[in-house]
């Protein structure tokens, strides 16, 4: 099947500085991408659809200033959380639309965020 | 996006078939039943998906009932790696899924 490569894995950084997250289509072109996030014990929450190209589209209650997405390829999309706190810390996921008639969704590794 | 219930959690014994039940009684005309899963700290995995009829590949069979309001995920032989959250998610044609809380399948030997 499709890979899609996120990185870094893990993350560990002091309040009030920005952390960025790849994510990679490596054997097929996305021109959609999405980004979650998961708390612990609960389940994956969308938190924005990023289009190759334009803006992303962000879900309600989501701060776009705050988690600014870059989709300037068919293959890479970057979620940056700027000035992040604690309150951040999460489990953040991305997916990449495969291409084909019956489009399925293939997630990244995830990466885990710990804002001290 | 069709809402989707699931039970909270599931046991089954090793070697036995899995069935893992779901409820889409929203769900469109249009919308596909995907089913993913996903162990602890990593990524969704895709399973299988459907529309109408029924499905199987070399990890599970999709069983969708005819008026679509509800679908079974078959996994025919448990193993103790098949323990994972188990996700029915409903996809329009935005592509994007939004995800329910799942069933916690736990398969005890």
């Amino acid at each position: 099947g499709a890979v899609v490569s996120q990185h870094p894995s893990w993350v560990i950084c002091k309040s009030g500085t920005s952390v960025k997250i790849e994510c990679r289509s490596l054997d097929f072109q996305a021109t959609t991408m999405f980004w979650y996030r998961q708390f612990p014990k609960q389940s994956l929450m969308l938190m924005a659809t990023s289009n190759e190209g334009s803006k992303a589209t962000y879900e309600q209650g989501v701060e776009k200033d705050k988690f600014l997405i870059n989709h300037a390829s068919l293959t890479l999309s970057t979620l940056t959380v700027t000035s992040a706190h604690p309150e951040d810390s999460s489990f953040y996921i991305c997916s990449a639309l495969g291409g084909g008639p019956d489009e399925k969704l293939f997630f990244g590794s995830g990466t885990q965020l710990s804002v001290l | 996006d069709a809402k989707t219930t699931q039970p909270t959690s599931m046991d089954c014994a090793e070697g036995r078939a899995a069935n893992l039940p779901c409820n889409h009684s929203t769900i469109s005309g249009n919308e596909y039943v995907y089913w993913y899963r996903q162990i602890h700290s990593q990524g969704p995995q895709y399973i299988i998906h459907g529309l109408k009829n029924n499905e199987t590949n070399e990890m599970a069979s999709l069983i969708i009932t005819e008026d679509r309001k509800s679908s079974t995920l078959i996994l025919p032989h448990a193993t103790l790696r098949d323990t994972a959250v188990y996700y029915c998610v409903g996809s329009g044609n935005t592509g994007k899924l939004i995800f329910g809380q799942g069933t916690t399948l736990q398969v005890k030997p």
